[in-house]
């Protein structure tokens, strides 16, 4: 039973590029969440994704934007990349909303640096 | 407001307890968690508790809740050197639909 899978593992991008990550949930999950850890901090929520509709957002720009597919994967977009930008990208699943208690699964996660 | 603390370092003989301590401000948390993460690694769920739970064993490790204080704690017995990683305190709302609050983690070092 494979686990959250994402890719690429690691991304190098310039200033200003736009960048695209991928996410596959563990089979069964059909919420995706997507996390931002900048090094040496705590994973920060960037938005999640349930029945391919935005459903919580925090704290991020809108260069920040997000699609999730039919099969329940998700992309994770980002137009216009700063320095600031230089982090690993975590992603998340679970049953998202059907009332099951049951932990999200975290994905290794994406490492994208900006020079 | 959603706020996670807990101390930056802690450095422990092997063989020692380690106690990692963490306070959070949202009354309304139902669930806490214990994340680990090594170096270039994702990020591995230890456990977690019900926020009407008072404590939780699980082998090596014991997880403690005071919900008045909003104070929670991992303790870790026998520490070992392959525990060596930053743990992460955590808190949501409920486990599967909402969002995950950290803490910045306490970076964990076992000295011989």
């Amino acid at each position: 039973d494979a686990g959250v899978t994402q890719s690429p593992t690691h991304l190098i991008k310039t200033r200003g590029q736009q960048v695209t990550l991928r996410c596959s949930p563990k089979s069964g999950h059909d919420t995706v969440s997507w996390y931002q850890q900048a090094l040496g901090q705590g994973p920060q929520f960037i938005f999640q994704y349930y029945e391919e509709e935005e459903r919580q957002r925090g704290n991020f720009p809108d260069r920040f934007s997000g699609h999730q597919f039919p099969n329940y994967s998700s992309e994770l977009n980002v137009n216009a990349l700063l320095l600031g930008d230089s982090a690993l990208y975590l992603c998340a699943s679970s049953l998202g909303f059907q009332g099951v208690d049951q932990p999200q699964h975290f994905g290794d996660g994406t490492r994208l640096s900006i020079l | 407001g959603e706020d996670v603390e807990q101390s930056l370092f802690l450095s422990v003989r092997e063989g020692d307890s380690s106690v990692i301590n963490c306070t959070y401000t949202d009354s309304s948390s139902t669930y806490l968690y214990w994340y680990k993460q090594e170096p270039g690694a994702g990020l591995q769920l230890l456990t977690y508790i019900f926020s009407n739970m008072d404590m939780k064993q699980d082998q090596r490790l014991t997880v403690l809740l005071n919900k008045k204080d909003k104070h929670l704690s991992l303790r870790i017995a026998d520490t070992q050197t392959g525990d060596s990683a930053i743990y992460f305190c955590a808190e949501s709302k409920d486990s599967s639909a909402s969002k995950i609050i950290f803490g910045s983690g306490t970076r964990l070092s076992i000295r011989p």
